[in-house]
């Protein structure tokens, strides 16, 4: 059965320092998604993607944050200058083609330490 | 102010029988409603879903009840498994977003044998 993968598991950085957080969607998905959970709280929408450009984002989605799609496989979280309160479980998911309401597949998710 | 959101933060059952986990949205113009279930160190796992045009939906031991009245979803399942215990997080999409979920705090299940 076709998953969304993410790497790395788990990324450990010191505060100011950039990291890039990879995610390989369902092969077939056009619609792309990020997600986020801080420690023992509920899931937060960062940003969605489809066709190469951002469709919408939340208010968490500041300047510091990025969305690549650099080949046809990959889809990249950049955080360009990591906060302490960016230590949290990023979520990668993806849709099916229509986008909107349909099922989102959730990656396994990377644990990000900011120290 | 939260759109999505949780009755109960915990629940605890008896193995074999049934669960039943709340949630409330305060957005009207929502119009599909997912329940995940996460497990330690996991991604969400989509369980159910549901659209606005209805106001149940079964699947294999789950069930989901939407009431727009009262803007209330609940997720039943039957005859509950240990291997049932996990987080419970309903999730909403309103229309004209792309798809964006807007999730509750969840429900902490926790099945006894």
């Amino acid at each position: 059965e076709p998953e969304v993968t993410q790497t790395p598991s788990h990324q450990v950085t010191q505060m100011g320092q950039e990291v890039i957080l990879r995610c390989v969607p369902i092969s077939n998905h056009l619609y792309f998604y990020w997600y986020r959970q801080i420690l023992g709280q509920k899931v937060e929408f960062l940003v969605s993607f489809y066709n190469n450009e951002i469709s919408e984002k939340s208010e968490i989605f500041d300047d510091q944050f990025s969305v690549e799609r650099p080949d046809g496989s990959n889809f990249t979280l950049k955080i360009r200058s990591t906060k302490l309160e960016d230590s949290a479980m990023y979520f990668c998911a993806s849709t099916k083609t229509s986008g909107g309401a349909y099922e989102q597949f959730f990656g396994p998710g990377t644990r990000l330490t900011v120290l | 102010g939260e759109s999505v959101g949780l009755h109960l933060p915990t629940l605890s059952v008896q193995e074999g029988d049934n669960s039943i986990i709340n949630c409330a949205y305060s957005n009207s113009a929502s119009d599909y409603f997912i329940w995940y279930k996460q497990e330690s160190g996991k991604g969400p796992q989509f369980i159910i879903d549901i659209r606005s045009n209805m106001d149940k939906r079964q699947g294999q031991r789950v069930t989901v009840l939407l009431n727009k009245t009262v803007k209330h979803l609940s997720l039943q399942i039957a005859a509950t498994q240990p291997g049932d215990s996990a987080v419970y997080f309903c999730a909403e999409n309103y229309g004209g977003s792309q798809g964006n979920l807007i999730f509750g705090k969840g429900t902490k299940l926790s099945v006894k044998p």
